[in-house]
């Protein structure tokens, strides 16, 4: 067990629906990322934040948005959902904001029908 | 953007032996940092090792090692005295200075028995 919760474990949902994914951090943890693990495109990093603040963005799509709240846990919106949006969406967290090593939570896995 | 090639998909290796899974990265930076993560079937992202590319020395987590050739752009895995709970993806990825990561496409391991 990393520490690193997520929920929920599943989701099943409807093409252009919008749907919430929600993350906490392992204690003490500042930063959280985001990733998508999809059969088609890999592991693909999202976004990452920091203490409240955008860190870093990677591949995240304009249908997606992500915050991270003052008590630190972060949640991802996913809106106007397509059938490739079916992918299995890691949060991650570390203690600071690089270099060093993540953690990962168990993942939630989301299919858009 | 960088790169990171995991050009065998799939090794097999006999338990109690010795198995390498190789890694190359594209990059044009100084500074960054690698990592090597396990994904059973449980498909649970678990940290193995970790190598900062300012550091020469390689580094060593008990029966896992790895080979930062930093000229080349190789950073390969070594699994010593394989078990079975060794069996899983095992996935390449590069942290930039400025927080983006890329995750190589896998390396599935199977232990035989």
């Amino acid at each position: 067990d990393s520490g690193v919760t997520q929920t929920p474990k599943h989701l099943i949902t409807a093409t252009g629906q919008r749907v919430t994914l929600r993350c906490s951090p392992r204690s003490g943890d500042l930063s959280v990322y985001w990733y998508q693990q999809s059969l088609d495109q890999g592991l693909q990093f999202l976004i990452q934040y920091y203490n409240g603040e955008e860190r870093a963005k990677g591949n995240i799509l304009e249908r997606f948005s992500a915050q991270q709240f003052p008590d630190l846990h972060s949640e991802l919106n996913l809106s106007s959902l397509e059938l490739g949006d079916s992918a299995l969406y890691f949060c991650a967290s570390s203690l600071q904001s690089s270099g060093e090593s993540q953690y990962f939570g168990p993942g939630t896995r989301l299919l858009v029908l | 953007a960088q790169t990171v090639t995991q050009s065998q998909p799939e090794m097999s290796v006999q338990e109690a032996e010795t198995v390498t899974l190789s890694c190359t990265y594209d990059t044009s930076e100084s500074d960054y940092y690698l990592f090597w993560y396990k994904q059973p079937p449980s498909r649970q992202m678990i940290l193995v090792i970790r190598q900062e590319a300012y550091k020469q020395q390689n580094a060593t987590e008990n029966r896992f090692s790895v080979n930062f050739q930093k000229a080349a752009k190789s950073f390969s895995l070594k699994i010593s005295d394989s078990q079975l709970g060794d069996a899983a993806m095992y996935f390449c990825a590069y942290r930039s200075l400025i927080n983006q990561f890329y995750f190589g496409t896998g390396t599935s391991l199977t232990v035989i028995p």
